[in-house]
């Protein structure tokens, strides 16, 4: 399978507990993207890469929220002190477009975070 | 007011009618618009990209009118799989990122 993959694809835990997710995005793709989606809402931006470099973070991205890319492959995002605010469905997506220009996303089938 | 508004439906319509979503947008400086189609539990999936001048995939057509800052999607001759959740999607000038509606729920039934 050559699309985004993303690891764990559930992980329950408790509340203060820090957690990392993982995502491998599409091989030839240097941009990458973390969204986070509750139930009956859209995809939420949260922050994005070209290749290793952290170009853009949401303001919903609090200082308990990190994430790396290095060597431009695969990235990680950790939440630090987990609430159960938190709880929602993480999404990587990554594309190969140019900014702006009908930009097409490649999504993963998410990690879903359960905080009790 | 959210950047990105769609009416969250239901829409229930019967096989083989055809059915319109609109959503608006905020940022006026905003210049690629898509719709993506989101399967329950799923992930989302690019359906189709809009341009100014509109453009069409099958039974699918995609309309753009930045004067008053609202995209559609008309789906002719429904069938059962489309049932899905639509998210209406804007690229807005300057930011490198996708800001997604909240999505228009679709039920084709028999």
């Amino acid at each position: 399978d050559t699309g985004v993959s993303q690891n764990p694809r559930h992980k329950i835990t408790k509340r203060g507990q820090n957690v990392t997710f993982r995502c491998d995005p599409i091989s030839e793709h240097n941009r990458l993207y973390w969204y986070r989606q509750t139930l009956g809402q859209g995809p939420e931006f949260l922050t994005y890469f070209q290749n290793e470099a952290q170009l853009e973070k949401s303001r919903l991205l609090s200082d308990r929220f990190s994430a790396e890319r290095p060597k431009g492959s695969f990235s990680t995002l950790e939440i630090q002190r987990t609430e159960q605010g938190d709880s929602a469905m993480y999404l990587c997506a990554s594309s190969s477009g140019r900014q702006g220009t009908n930009e097409k996303l490649f999504f993963g089938s998410g990690t879903q975070l359960s905080v009790l | 007011r959210k950047e990105v508004e769609q009416d969250p439906g239901p829409f229930n319509v019967p096989e083989g009618a055809t059915v319109a979503f609109n959503c608006t947008y905020s940022n006026s400086a905003s210049q690629s618009f898509f719709w993506y189609r989101q399967d329950c539990r799923k992930e989302p999936k690019l359906l189709m990209s809009v341009y100014s001048s509109g453009n069409e995939d099958g039974r699918f057509t995609a309309q753009l009118n930045r004067a008053s800052q609202y995209i559609s999607l008309l789906i002719r001759d429904s069938k059962l799989s489309d049932s899905a959740t639509y998210l209406c999607v804007v690229n807005p000038r300057g930011y490198n990122k996708l800001i997604f509606g909240a999505g228009t729920r679709l039920a084709v039934h028999p």
